[in-house]
């Protein structure tokens, strides 16, 4: 079976500093690992993905196999970036998504 | 360029009613799902199509039924609503490339049983 934990449900940080959300996931196989993003009264969306490797909206995320975590980091967070924050795993048949349960991020002035 | 788009957006309903969650996307994903978001719980994968012609159960089934009537369209029915089934409700889909694109999301619905 495959799970994802995402251990805080809330975060609160002044604007500038950095943010660190935490995921580990449990899955036997090779894992693909993804970042969704809520913001307020919006659907939620695809914010980065592992397999690209990339940096959006400032935000960052690396894999540690050994570790089994995906934390999602930015170095100085926006008050834009207060949302819902999901981490999701992919790993089965039928392109699946497994789900955390969440953690929501306020940014303060 | 509409995307996902589900109906209702709103709708509350007595225990025991049925009633039918609606969701197209004009995509051309092959693949559909319809999840539940709950506080502290995130979404759970209630059923899902991988492809036209085929749906399958996801972790919390019970209690609902799907039909993927076409490639366009996926339906969610509750056949006798209970509280416990009070929870925002997304339809998703995705190409066969989930892992490269990622899986585009309606606006939900949300429900509410009394």
């Amino acid at each position: 079976a495959q799970r994802v934990t995402q251990p805080e449900k809330l975060l609160s940080v002044f604007k500038g500093a950095p943010v660190e959300l935490k995921c580990n996931y449990s899955y036997s196989g090779s894992p693909e690992l993804f970042w969704y993003v809520q913001y307020s009264r919006q659907r939620l969306q695809l914010l980065l993905r592992h397999i690209s490797r990339e940096s959006i909206k400032g935000f960052t995320a690396d894999l540690n196999k050994g570790e089994t975590s995906f934390h999602l980091k930015k170095p100085f967070a926006q008050e834009e970036d207060s949302a819902m924050y999901y981490c999701a795993l992919s790993g089965t048949a039928g392109n699946k998504l497994t789900f955390g349960g969440g953690t929501r991020v306020l940014v303060k002035p | 360029n509409a995307g996902v788009t589900q109906t209702p957006k709103f709708q509350v309903l007595k225990t025991g009613q049925s009633m039918t969650l609606q969701c197209a996307q004009d995509m051309n994903h092959n693949s559909m799902y319809w999840y539940r978001q709950d506080p502290g719980m995130g979404l759970r994968l209630i059923y899902y199509s991988a492809s036209e012609g085929t749906t399958d159960k996801g972790e919390v089934p019970n209690g609902y039924n799907v039909s993927r009537l076409n490639k366009r369209e996926f339906s969610l029915r509750l056949e006798s609503a209970a509280p416990s089934q009070t929870s925002v409700y997304f339809c998703a889909s995705t190409t066969g490339q989930a892992v490269v694109y990622g899986y585009t999301f309606g606006s939900g619905t949300r429900l509410t049983v009394v």
